[in-house]
């Protein structure tokens, strides 16, 4: 099993849809948590970061952190066609060790 | 503006030739980082540096060299001994203190796609 598991998609949603994305992860020593955006041929850049079970909103972004259930979730709701990209998860362990996921391509029709 | 600056855009070599990949910070960030992004396979970590005239091999740093001189600036070296170079090389930055080292997030540069061939 990955330490990170993400399925890359591609997911094709009309504009104005709310997009829905997750990873699972392995690793119960995993704490913090990130949502990394990638515009083609353009490096990441973050999107969310959360370090705690629960919500945390910016704007039309909501992550979501079920340590539990070993499972994070990034929504973006009125989904724009400039939110087409490739989104990466990413948690970092106690020892400062990252681990990336794949990455999920989202395309927003118009 | 701050940020990471990765040059070139795009490089195309030769096989057997070595190549030196450009990384340079304005942010003030101790850390710098090497991933190789493939179709598929994710963010791989080659190299990385916690501050200046040290650096440790990453998952992948079989085939790859790295120098830290200076604190703003962390090339790669891709050797002719990398089996499979052709990828697009990503380079990343955080701050390092006592009180942030575990919850700084990487700031990523707009990566070189290497081809050779």
């Amino acid at each position: 099993q990955k330490e990170v598991e993400q399925d890359p998609g591609p997911l094709s949603v009309p504009e104005g849809a709310i997009v829905s994305l997750n990873c699972t992860y392995s690793n119960s020593a995993f704490q913090y948590f990130m949502w990394y955006r990638q515009y083609s041929r353009k490096g990441p850049e973050l999107l969310m970061y959360t370090y705690s079970s629960g919500n945390k909103e910016d704007g039309r972004f909501t992550a979501q952190v079920d340590k539990s259930s070993k499972y994070i979730s990034l929504f973006i709701r009125d989904s724009q066609p400039s939110d087409s990209a490739t989104y990466l998860c990413a948690m970092r362990d106690g020892n400062n060790r990252l681990a990336f996921g794949k990455g999920n391509q989202v395309v927003v029709i118009p | 503006d701050g940020g990471i600056t990765q040059s070139p855009k795009y490089l195309f070599r030769k096989e057997g030739q070595n190549v030196t990949l450009s990384c340079e910070q304005n942010l003030n960030h101790d850390a710098m980082y090497w991933y190789r992004q493939d179709p598929g396979q994710g963010l791989r970590l080659i190299y990385y540096s916690q501050i200046v005239n040290d650096f440790q091999k990453g998952d992948i740093a079989e085939g790859y060299s790295v120098s830290r001189e200076k604190k703003e600036s962390f090339p790669l070296t891709v050797t002719s001994a990398q089996k499979n170079p052709t990828a697009f090389y990503l380079c990343a930055s955080k701050q390092v203190t006592q009180t942030s080292s575990y919850n700084s997030p990487l700031h990523f540069g707009n990566g070189t796609r290497l081809t050779v061939t």
